[in-house]
């Protein structure tokens, strides 16, 4: 079965410093991958995703992320945090073949001034 | 239009009661789901239809009951629901829910049981 992790529940940065969320996936296939971001008492909102294609991933709001299968990784960055950026965020995996999309536990990352 | 609604945004009920939740969206999606989220958990999948039909039930107790009426709407019914049951209740959309749609997700209405 499919999975991720995301390693560390909580970041922090400081205002203007690099973003740097970390997902790994577990899958026997080629998967398809997600990020999404969460503001408080909000639903989920896409950031980018992965499906075949080129590796690095450009997404809304200055976020990428980089699929690399050699370490079966697919890392969020922005150059630059800004306040608005403090949120919950989750990678996620689509399962081939079906309807479901697994979620990693979630990071919240804070953002400092 | 790539927004889904959700009604109410709130709700609070106690144990006998009977409500229901309410998804809409009208971007043409044959995809939905309902989704159950704790505080500072993940989302943990409840139903999916796909055009219209039931095509996963992730165990779900039976005190929810979802209905898909037509391709826009989406109901969560629920009755006799215990109080670990107050959670933020998500729906979401995809184009045909093949692995790698996007989800579109509404924002939730924060369930509340006493």
């Amino acid at each position: 079965a499919q999975s991720v992790t995301q390693l560390g529940s909580h970041v922090s940065v400081s205002e203007g410093a690099l973003v740097l969320l970390r997902c790994n996936y577990s899958s026997s296939v080629p998967p398809y991958l997600f990020w999404y971001v969460q503001y408080p008492n909000q639903g989920l909102q896409l950031l980018l995703k992965y499906t075949t294609g080129a590796t690095l991933v450009k997404g809304i709001n200055g976020f990428e992320a980089e699929f690399k299968k050699s370490e079966t990784s697919f890392h969020l960055t922005k150059p630059s945090a800004h306040m608005s950026d403090a949120a919950e965020y989750f990678c996620a995996v689509s399962e081939t073949g079906g309807f479901k999309t697994i979620f990693g536990a979630g990071t919240r990352l804070f953002v400092k001034a | 239009d790539t927004e889904v609604t959700q009604t109410p945004k709130h709700l609070v009920m106690g144990m006998t009661n009977k409500k229901s939740l309410k998804c809409e969206q009208h971007m043409g999606h044959r995809a939905m789901y309902w989704y159950k989220q704790k505080a500072k958990k993940p989302p943990e999948l409840m139903f999916v239809y796909s055009y219209e039909k039931l095509s996963i039930n992730e165990s779900v107790p039976s005190r929810f009951s979802p209905e898909c009426p037509n391709s826009s709407l989406l109901n969560l019914h629920l009755h006799a629901l215990q109080p670990e049951d107050s959670a933020l209740y998500l729906c979401a959309s995809s184009q045909e829910g093949l692995a790698g749609d996007t989800q579109y997700f509404g924002p939730g209405t924060r369930l509340t049981v006493l």
